[in-house]
Parts: structure tokens; sequence; C-alpha cells
């Protein structure tokens, strides 16, 4: 159990063009998941965390507008970088949180490149 | 704030060798504390976990870690590595006050050398 599925798991886009990438709890309902941006050679870092049914909390730093993150269901949740530019090419990582549970679990992974 | 220190940032051991793996995090309460496995290009793995109970825990592959509240450490162990261990490790801590939000260290590349 307890199966998180991110996708696409690869996506090149055009600078200036937006790209969805979606995050689902498979077997179990997730009231919180993180999303993550992982640069070449570098750790995990938080850019927000999104509740369903309600607004996201954006980490300092992250851009709200940019990176627009909708948590409409319990198995749900999208994140868009809207205006993409070659300094969003990063992994992007998601990770899903049952209600009252401490664990998250990790999606696989998008690689976004803009060309 | 919290915050994780892998002190490595690469290590080299040879197969057969054991392995150890440092990971200190900076937080008042008790955290729950991770250790995930990356390969180059790939999502998280996660390794073990602790919440609470025995220090020494086990996880997959032959790994185990031990938290030491003292030293505020949870470094990660194995007695004989395997070439197939080449990868990235990520010590995370997170805690339920900061919304189990996950704070991840620098990581650790290992290389094994035959």
């Amino acid at each position: 159990g307890a199966v998180v599925s991110q996708h696409p798991s690869r996506v090149i886009c055009k600078s200036g063009t937006s790209v969805k990438i979606e995050c689902r709890s498979l077997d179990f309902q997730a009231t919180t998941m993180f999303w993550y941006r992982q640069f070449p050679k570098q750790s995990l870092m938080l850019m927000a965390t999104s509740n369903e049914g309600s607004k996201a909390t954006y980490e300092q730093g992250v851009e709200k507008d940019k990176f627009l993150i909708n948590h409409a269901s319990l198995t749900l949740s999208t994140l868009t970088v809207t205006s993409a530019h070659p300094e969003d090419s990063s992994f992007y990582i998601c990770s899903a949180r049952a209600p009252g549970q401490a664990e998250a679990f990790f999606g696989q992974g998008t690689r976004l490149t803009v060309v | 704030a919290q915050s994780v220190t892998q002190p490595d940032i690469h290590i080299t051991v040879s197969e057969g060798a054991s392995l150890e793996l440092r990971c200190n995090y900076s937080y008042g309460a008790t955290p729950y504390l991770f250790w995930y496995v990356q390969s180059p290009g790939q999502g998280l793995q996660l390794l073990l976990k602790y919440f609470s109970g025995d220090t020494l825990v086990q996880g997959i592959k032959g790994f185990e870690a031990e938290f030491k509240r003292s030293q505020s450490s949870f470094n990660l162990r194995k007695p004989s590595v395997h070439w197939s261990d080449a990868a990235e490790y990520f010590c995370a801590v997170g805690t339920m006050e900061y919304g189990n939000k996950l704070v991840f260290g620098a990581g650790t590349i290992l290389r094994v050398k035959s």
C-alpha cells in the first residue's frame, strides 16, 4: 500500500509555456501533499504544502504565482509551472500523507527541462 | 528552525567494507527521522525511519540506523557494502509541530570500489 504516482516522469517544454505535474495517492486519501524541488547535485527543498480544499502554503522565496498548486481532491494535487524558463528546469517530487499519519510517501519525481 | 547536517558530501568504501553515514539535526523536540536513497535520475526510496521506541532501527537492504538523542544524531550503518549500494543518501527530519514537512540534509554520495 501507500503508493504515490507522479506524472509525467519527464517533460520538456518551451520557454514561456506552462507545465502541469500531477501527484496522485493511489491507495489512500491524502489530506496533505508536499511539493519539493531538487536542482542538479543538490538536496530537496520544500516548495509548498497543499491541504485538500484550501490554499497551499508556500515556503519563503517560492513564487506562488509561478508555481500554482491545486489540491482539489483527497487523491490528487497538481503543480503548474507557469511561464516556464530554463532556470525552472529541475527535478520536482511530491509526497502525500494520510490524515493523522507522520509519514509521507514520495512519488517518483518529474524531470522538467525548459528549452 | 529545523536543520539537518550531513557532513560528508562524498564517501568511498570498498565492497564488503562497513559503512557509516553521519546525520545530525538541530531541533528542540523529538523529531521523526528518515533515511532515503536516491539513484541518479530516480526518485526517493525510504530505507528506514524512526518515530519513537527502540532507538536502533532496521531498514531495507541490510541498513540500520541509531537515534542518539544526546548527540542529536541518526547515523546510517551497513556492515558490508555491496556495489549496488552506490547512490546518494539523504537524511531527513520532520516534526508534528511543523506539520510533518521534511527538511533534508545535503546528501552523501556513496561510491563503492571493487
